[in-house]
């Protein structure tokens, strides 16, 4: 158990419509990255947030958002949701900024 | 643009025969190299960092080495349990890790 709880495990939606992922970083870590992971493209960095403070981008489309609240906990808002968002979603945590990252067991995302 | 590329993409060893799985990467100013490993539905598991070329790491039956354009995470004596895609990144000039598509490992008892 890496320490990093994301919710929910499994969903499945429908085109067009909008979902919300939850991650709560491992305990003391200030630091959340998402990343996707599909089957033809590999593991992708979407965004960085640290202490609250969007930190980095990587490909996040513009449908995709996501905060760091106070209590560090964060969130990825998925939007207008297409077939080709199906993928694995992993949240990972580190104390600080590029130190190692503890991955999530991830949210699988299933768009009918 | 940060790049890594692993080889080969499947391996399938007998139990207790050894391997070297291969990670090439260019980046801009390498920051740190990281080895993963990940099972099937689950999320990535931390092995190792190395930061600089001739670097080495160790943990049980694996082994990592690091040069200035290519790592290699080498598997002594491997055990069924051993089974599992291992995944290389970098930390560079681009945000966030960049990772390689994994060699996905079979050890047959």
């Amino acid at each position: 158990d890496s320490g990093v709880t994301q919710t929910p495990k499994h969903l499945i939606t429908a085109t067009g419509q909008r979902v919300t992922l939850r991650c709560s970083p491992r305990s003391g870590d200030l630091s959340v990255y998402w990343y996707q992971q599909s089957l033809d493209q590999g593991l992708q960095f979407l965004i960085q947030y640290y202490n609250g403070e969007e930190r980095a981008k990587g490909n996040i489309l513009e449908r995709f958002s996501a905060q760091q609240f106070p209590d560090l906990h964060s969130e990825l808002n998925l939007s207008s949701l297409e077939l080709g968002d199906s993928a694995l979603y992993f949240c990972a945590s580190s104390v600080v900024l590029d130190s190692q990252a503890f991955f999530g067991q991830g949210t699988r995302l299933t768009v009918v | 643009e940060d790049q890594v590329t692993q080889s080969p993409e499947a391996l399938r060893l007998q139990e207790g025969e050894s391997s070297s799985l291969n990670c090439s990467y260019t980046v801009s100013g390498l920051r740190g190299l990281f080895w993963y490993r990940q099972d099937p539905g689950k999320g990535p598991e931390f092995l190792f960092t190395l930061y600089s070329a001739g670097e080495e790491k160790e943990k049980e039956r694996l082994k990592a080495t690091l040069t200035k354009k290519e790592s290699f995470l080498h598997i002594t004596a491997p055990k069924p349990e051993d089974s599992a895609t291992y995944l290389c990144a970098v930390e560079g000039g681009a945000d966030g890790l960049t990772f390689g598509k994994g060699t996905h490992l079979i050890i047959q008892p």
